[in-house]
């Protein structure tokens, strides 16, 4: 069974300021990893995944996540945060063999001015 | 493209009535998944579909929920006789290909918000 924890409900930054969203899963065979966001009543948008290759991924808007295997974390990052950053977090995983991805239960992200 | 297109957007039925859930995927997809997401909480899967055919349904409640993607038309999650605790926002996500060898893993539609009164 594959799952993904999202350890905290609500991460706040100050403008300017890096971020990390932490993410780590646990799922049997090679992880497909994703980073999914999402804005008041929309739905989700695709921000990087990882499946193969550097454990540093980069992504949508100046995001980044590093994979690391040992930790089974896959962590979300950005240099220096927006307050149009400011959303709900997902971390999704699916094992190579599944066709599902399951989520996180997602951390809020606020950037203050 | 239009993207993955559901409708309605905002759906409000009383106790013990049916509830219908469409979703359109991608032109080119042919995969779709249902998710539901409660108030506060992350997405739970719900239901994995091809077209014609349940490729997983381990998310979906045993009652009362049904799912299906005909050959013509779109994807419809069906709720019957509703309760309170179905209140949530469906997302319905779509995929060129199974699981996450799209690449972008899955598109996700704006999803419908059900409130049951």
């Amino acid at each position: 069974a594959q799952s993904v924890a999202q350890p905290e409900d609500q991460v706040n930054v100050a403008e300017g300021n890096p971020l990390t969203v932490k993410c780590t899963y646990s799922v049997s065979g090679n992880p497909y990893l994703f980073w999914y966001v999402q804005y008041p009543n929309r739905g989700l948008q695709f921000l990087l995944k990882y499946i193969t290759g550097d454990n540093l991924v980069k992504g949508s808007y100046g995001f980044e996540a590093e994979f690391n295997k040992s930790q089974t974390s896959f962590h979300l990052k950005k240099p220096s945060a927006l307050v149009s950053d400011s959303a709900l977090y997902f971390c999704a995983v699916s094992s190579s063999s599944a066709s599902k991805i399951i989520f996180g239960s997602g951390t809020r992200l606020s950037i203050r001015p | 493209n239009a993207g993955v297109m559901q409708n309605p957007r905002h759906l409000v039925r009383r106790r013990g009535q049916e509830a219908r859930l469409r979703c359109s995927p991608m032109k080119g997809h042919s995969h779709v998944y249902w998710y539901r997401q409660l108030p506060e909480e992350g997405l739970k899967f719900m239901v994995y579909l091809q077209k014609e055919n349940i490729i997983d349904e381990s998310g979906m409640p045993k009652e009362r929920f049904s799912a299906e993607f005909p050959k013509e038309g779109p994807s419809i999650l069906r709720i019957q006789q509703v309760v309170r605790g179905d209140s949530a926002a469906y997302f319905c996500a779509s995929s060129p290909l199974s699981g996450t060898q799209g690449a972008k893993g899955y598109t996700f539609g704006s999803g419908t918000r059900l409130t049951v009164v």
